[in-house]
């Protein structure tokens, strides 16, 4: 898990409600990026931030919102308007220079009922 | 064309057996090519990557071999081990900064290998 940490492990919300998932790095990487992951359908970007104050769209941005006020930061808010919540979800960051190894945290996994 | 295919889904082998992952990509941009390895429950961990200007990279007992031309690499796992049950995950990207976009890893849909003693 490195130096990521994600919270909670796991978390239940009723439908209709937002919830926000908490992505904090130590390493001192400027890229965050977070993932939705699916049984079969592997890791799918939601999105990513190469720096402070700045955030771009992966493939499936729909129904969700993120912020990026500090560089250790990266919250992901899964809205109300998102049709299938119910997934694991993977933090991860990168290093802005030299090798582009990304390194994940260890996931939340949301329940929406 | 951002694709990068993985097959099989699933793998099963015995013991010290040589499981072998393939995946296959259409982007000739791409140019880093890092495996993964994900325990039930975890995060994925990096386990080896490799650029294009070599054929093959090992690390221990994990091979990475890769053929440029025909634009697909594949991951072999030496004497397999019980421990080895996961799921990998093959990725390609992009190392040049083109705005959005750029750095991103897309991902193979994973294989989930066992390995039964």
């Amino acid at each position: 898990d490195g130096g990521i940490t994600q919270s909670p492990k796991y978390l239940f919300r009723k439908e209709g409600q937002n919830v926000t998932l908490s992505c904090e790095q130590n390493l001192n990487h400027d890229a965050m990026y977070w993932y939705r992951q699916d049984p079969g359908q592997g890791l799918r970007l939601i999105y990513y931030s190469q720096i402070v104050n700045d955030f771009q769209k992966g493939d499936i941005a729909e129904g969700y919102s993120v912020s990026r006020e500090k560089k250790e930061s990266f919250p992901l808010t899964v809205t109300s308007a998102q049709k299938n919540p119910t997934a694991f979800y993977l933090c991860a960051s990168r290093s802005g220079t030299g090798p582009y190894e990304q390194y994940f945290g260890p996931g939340t996994r949301l329940t929406v009922t | 064309q951002q694709q990068v295919k993985q097959s099989p889904q699933s793998l099963i082998v015995q013991k010290g057996g040589i499981p072998i992952i393939n995946c296959a990509y259409e982007n000739t941009a791409f140019d880093y090519f890092p495996w993964y390895q994900q325990f039930p429950g975890k995060g994925p961990a990096l386990l080896i990557a490799i650029r294009p200007d070599v054929s093959e990279k090992k690390e221990g007992r994990f091979t990475i071999s890769f053929n440029k031309s025909a634009k697909q690499f594949s991951l072999h796992i030496m004497d397999s081990q019980p421990g080895d049950s996961a799921t990998y995950f093959c990725a390609a990207s992009t190392h040049s900064y083109s705005g959005a976009g750029s750095y991103q890893l897309t991902f193979g849909k994973g294989t989930k290998l066992s390995v039964i003693p």
